[in-house]
C-alpha cells in the first residue's frame, strides 16, 4: 500500500498570504488528521476529518481551516499568514477511531 | 485537559548502552498510549502501543509497559544502535476523542559509535 502523501513538501510564503496544503491518505482510510509541529510548541492537533465532516478541532484560530473530499483526500488552508505559522504540518490517516495513525512526511511551511 | 510529559532531552548514549525515556500522562479514563519515532526530515512512525493497563508494547527491541497506577509508559531498549538516533514522542489517545493524539514534547536521542 502506498503511504500517506503530502504536497507540496516545502513552501515559502510571505506574511498576509494564504496557503493550501494537501494530503492523500492511505487507500481505505477515511479519517484524516492534521498536526502542526514547531520547536516551541511541539506537536499540536489541528483538526480531524471523517466522511467529509470535521469531527474534532484543536485550539487554533479560525484562520486555520480544512476540508475533506469524497475520496478522503484532505486539504488545509491557512489565511492571513503570520510569522508564527512557520512549521512542519503533518497529516495522518487512520480508520476512524482506530489506534494506529500513519503519518505523511509533512509540508514545511516558511513564512517570511 | 490531557497532557503527556517526557523526560528532558537530549539524551546521548554510546552504542550498546541501555535506554530509558520516561513518559507520564494525565488523562481521564483509560487512554491508549503510544511511542512514535521521527527520523530527520521525515514524518512520525508508530514504534509501539498499548491500549490497556499492564499491556506491554514492543517492536524492534523497544518495549514499554502501560502502568495505570503510576500513569506512566516508559520506553526502554536493552542495547541501542547508531540507527536508533531520532526524536521519540510519547502520546495518548482517549477513546472518546476520535483519532486525536496528545503528544509529549519529544526526546532527542543520539547514539554514538
Amino acid at each position: 500500500k502506498a503511504g500517506v502523501t503530502q504536497t507540496p513538501r516545502y513552501l515559502i510564503k510571505t506574511r498576509g498570504q494564504q496557503v493550501t496544503l494537501s494530503c492523500s491518505p492511505i487507500s481505505g482510510h477515511r479519517s484524516v488528521s492534521w498536526y502542526q509541529q514547531t520547536p516551541g510548541q511541539g506537536l499540536q492537533f489541528l483538526f480531524e476529518y471523517f466522511s467529509e465532516t470535521q469531527r474534532n478541532k484543536g485550539n487554533f484560530p479560525g484562520r486555520f481551516s480544512g476540508r475533506q473530499f469524497s475520496n478522503s483526500r484532505s486539504e488545509m488552508n491557512v489565511s492571513t499568514l503570520e510569522l508564527g505559522d512557520s512549521a512542519l504540518y503533518l497529516c495522518a490517516s487512520s480508520l476512524f477511531g482506530g489506534d494506529t495513525q500513519y503519518f505523511g512526511p509533512g509540508t514545511r511551511l516558511t513564512v517570511l | 485537559g490531557d497532557s503527556v510529559t517526557q523526560m528532558e532531552g537530549p539524551v546521548t548514549l554510546s552504542e550498546e548502552a541501555f535506554l530509558t525515556i520516561n513518559c507520564t500522562y494525565t488523562a481521564t479514563g483509560y487512554p491508549s498510549l503510544f511511542w512514535y519515532v521521527q527520523y530527520p526530515g521525515e514524518g512520525l512512525q508508530l514504534l509501539l502501543k498499548a491500549t490497556k493497563a499492564d499491556d506491554k508494547g514492543s517492536n524492534k527491541g523497544f518495549e514499554a509497559t502501560y502502568r495505570k497506577e503510576t500513569t506512566s509508559f516508559h520506553l526502554e531498549k536493552g542495547s541501542v544502535q547508531v540507527s536508533d538516533s531520532a526524536v521519540y514522542f510519547c502520546a495518548l489517545k482517549r477513546e472518546t476523542s476520535g483519532s486525536r493524539l496528545t503528544f509529549g514534547e519529544g526526546t532527542q536521542l543520539t547514539v554514538n559509535p
